[in-house]
């Protein structure tokens, strides 16, 4: 079946730093990938994706690279802000199919 | 512009009661889609319908049903609310269902069942 796998949070980081939530998945055939960050009180906002293996989805400073021989989608910041505070949520979608998502990885940046 | 509203945005209800709650967008989408959120389990697809008068259930969909009888709703029915299902509800829609359509979401409902 399809299922992504996230890594279990919460993560805690310090403004400025490095950021890595991993994401795996499980699919048949080739689908396509996301990542959706929800703000506190709010719905799911779509913040990158990639259609196929080798994309790389950007939006905002963040970054995921699909990588098709490690079924992996990786979401990467070079420098966090307070602002980046949210639940970050990998999720996927083959064709013809419904979008299957990760628990979520809640991120907290502290000043 | 073109949006996804639910309503309400809170309830309380109790147990044994039938509750509806309802997704309305303005997207002119055809698919659209029901998802709880519980922590440690993301987001779980309840019921999804790809156009009018399709439904289709999902991996949670004991205990909800929906409807679809035009292309702006999409409205879920909890027809004899558990204490399970308190939980968080988002609706969603997207243009198609090829695989590299994105979902639009709501803001949420958040159902309390005493």
């Amino acid at each position: 079946g399809n299922s992504v796998t996230q890594m279990e949070g919460p993560v805690t980081l310090s403004e400025e730093a490095f950021l890595t939530i991993n994401c795996t998945y499980t699919a048949t055939g080739y689908p396509s990938l996301f990542w959706y960050v929800q703000y506190p009180g709010e719905g799911l906002q779509l913040l990158l994706k990639a259609t196929k293996a080798d994309d790389k989805g950007s939006n905002k400073g963040f970054e995921a690279t699909y990588r098709k021989e490690t079924t992996s989608f990786h979401l990467e910041k070079g420098s966090v802000q307070v602002s980046d505070s949210a639940v970050y949520f990998c999720a996927l979608r083959p064709n013809n199919n419904d979008m299957r998502f990760g628990a979520g990885t809640r991120l907290t940046v502290k000043p | 512009d073109a949006e996804i509203t639910q309503s309400p945005r809170h309830k309380i209800t109790e147990t044994g009661r039938q509750v509806t709650l309802a997704c309305h967008q303005t997207w002119n989408h055809n698919n659209m889609f029901w998802y709880r959120q519980d922590l440690g389990h993301g987001l779980r697809l309840i019921h999804y319908s790809y156009g009018v008068h399709d439904t289709n259930k999902g991996e949670v969909s004991d205990g909800y049903s929906v409807s679809r009888s035009n292309t702006e709703d999409l409205p879920l029915t909890l027809e004899s609310a558990a204490s399970s299902q308190t939980s968080v509800y988002f609706c969603a829609s997207s243009e198609s269902n090829r695989g590299n359509t994105e979902a639009f979401f709501g803001q949420g409902t958040r159902l309390t069942v005493v």
